[in-house]
């Protein structure tokens, strides 16, 4: 299957910082990138959607100025957690589709606000 | 909106089968898809039904009945390393075909 690199896979950081996170499709080109947020024992969480070269749609309840999505080419989709706080403490998987193809999944990115 | 309904866990032996049931509830079906997620780990792609009937990969087989809104995941001769959550799927053209996900079957093989 087609391959999706996350990175980083650990960050660990201070309350009040913010956070990026960056995913890429490495051998297709992803026209639809998606965030997801899983917290522990429970299933994915969309947080939002994006096209490359648009703006995202995120989903009802996710707060679009503290979860920052920018995806700038089709390859490359980041997400900032502005000002995390221990309750962003969370797996933070991304997706990547090209077309209406198959979605596959990033490694993911495990975020622990202190 | 969509819904998806499986078991929240099921347990069973080595070499044994196991059957995971999905049903759904969305407004423009698209297809459902499987995804198998190790403790720690990313969902990898397991399976794609977009018709109705089993699609065979292995040890895994996934089902799909549009009318009856229903599809099932088979796992056979199952072994320790299948201890995993399974999540089905579905992909809603009324929703841009997002994919929204079950609450995940979380299965324990045992010796």
């Amino acid at each position: 299957g087609a391959v999706v690199s996350q990175h980083p896979s650990r960050v660990i950081c201070k309350s009040g910082t913010s956070v990026k996170i960056e995913c890429r499709s490495l051998d297709f080109q992803a026209t639809t990138m998606f965030w997801y947020r899983q917290f522990p024992k429970q299933s994915l969480m969309l947080m939002a959607t994006s096209n490359e070269g648009s703006k995202a749609t995120y989903e009802q309840g996710v707060e679009k100025d503290k979860f920052l999505i920018n995806h700038a080419s089709l390859t490359l989709s980041t997400l900032t957690v502005t000002s995390a706080h221990p309750e962003d403490s969370s797996f933070y998987i991304c997706s990547a589709r090209e077309g209406q193809e198959t979605q596959y999944f990033g490694p993911g990115t495990r975020l622990l606000v202190l | 909106g969509q819904s998806l309904e499986q078991p929240s866990e099921v347990t069973a032996v080595e070499g044994a089968i196991v059957q995971i049931n999905c049903t759904y509830q969305t407004s423009g079906f698209y297809g459902l898809s499987w995804y198998q997620q190790h403790d720690g780990g990313a969902p990898t792609f397991l399976s794609y039904n977009a018709l109705d009937g089993l699609e065979e990969t292995g040890r895994f087989s996934s089902f799909l009945s549009r009318s009856d809104s229903y599809g099932y995941l088979l796992l056979q001769e199952l072994q320790m390393k299948d201890s995993a959550s399974y999540f089905c799927a579905v992909r809603d053209e009324a929703a841009g075909n997002k994919l929204t996900f079950g609450g995940g079957t979380r299965v324990l093989v045992k010796p």
